[in-house]
């Protein structure tokens, strides 16, 4: 058990529209980085956000963006959904002070674009 | 381009034997190293992680071996259990906390 929670669960779009997902953490973690797992693959990071600012991006365009709010949960937003963005979505928090810290992840959000 | 490398997809063991599970990375910024377990429908379960100033961590059944010079990581499972099937993901991580996921192998371990 991580303590790291996310929704929906599952969910479904239709290409062209946009989604929210979210996450966030019991213990109060400080950085949280975002990743996208297509199906038989491994999870590729997207991005992260340390203290509500972007703080690394992957190879990924502009049209995946986020947030991070004050008690450091997070949102992923992906606008025009393309049938490539199907994957699960996972989040993860690290913490401490720089260095080198385990990153916890959630269970993941499934996403279906139809 | 690939940064990390999982070469087997898959392995099978037998109850009690060892499983060795590889990984292979070509950028030598990379200073930490991570392997997460995947049960499906869960997300990556952190397992051990090894720094690159280390050759050697040791945690219960599990094993971490670094080689440097060969940019080459194993997870060792003693004795590996039915229950450590899953996919094994390795993981590197640079400066940033950014971590970059080899492909996974699905470990299978038969009774």
């Amino acid at each position: 058990e991580t303590g790291v929670t996310q929704s929906p669960t599952h969910l479904i779009k239709t290409r062209g529209q946009q989604v929210t997902l979210r996450c966030s953490s019991q213990s109060g973690h400080n950085t949280v980085s975002w990743y996208q797992q297509a199906l038989g693959q491994g999870p590729q990071f997207i991005f992260q956000y340390y203290r509500e600012e972007e703080n690394g991006r992957g190879n990924f365009p502009p049209r995946f963006s986020g947030l991070q709010f004050p008690n450091y949960s997070s949102e992923l937003n992906v606008n025009a959904l393309e049938l490539d963005d199907s994957a699960l979505y996972l989040c993860a928090f690290q913490g401490g002070a720089g260095g080198y810290y385990e990153q916890y992840f959630g269970p993941g959000t499934r996403l279906t674009v139809t | 381009d690939q940064q990390v490398k999982q070469n087997s997809p898959s392995l099978s063991v037998q109850e009690g034997r060892i499983s060795i599970l590889n990984c292979d990375y070509t950028n030598s910024m990379f200073d930490y190293f991570l392997w997460y377990k995947k049960y499906p429908a869960e997300g990556p379960t952190f397992l051990i992680s090894i720094s690159s100033i280390k050759d050697k961590n040791e945690d219960g059944r599990f094993t971490v071996f670094l080689n440097k010079s060969a940019k080459h990581l194993s997870l060792h499972i003693v004795p590996s259990q039915p229950g450590d099937s899953a996919v094994y993901f390795c993981a590197a991580q640079n400066a940033g906390n950014m971590l970059t996921f080899g492909g996974g192998t699905r470990l299978m371990v038969k009774p």
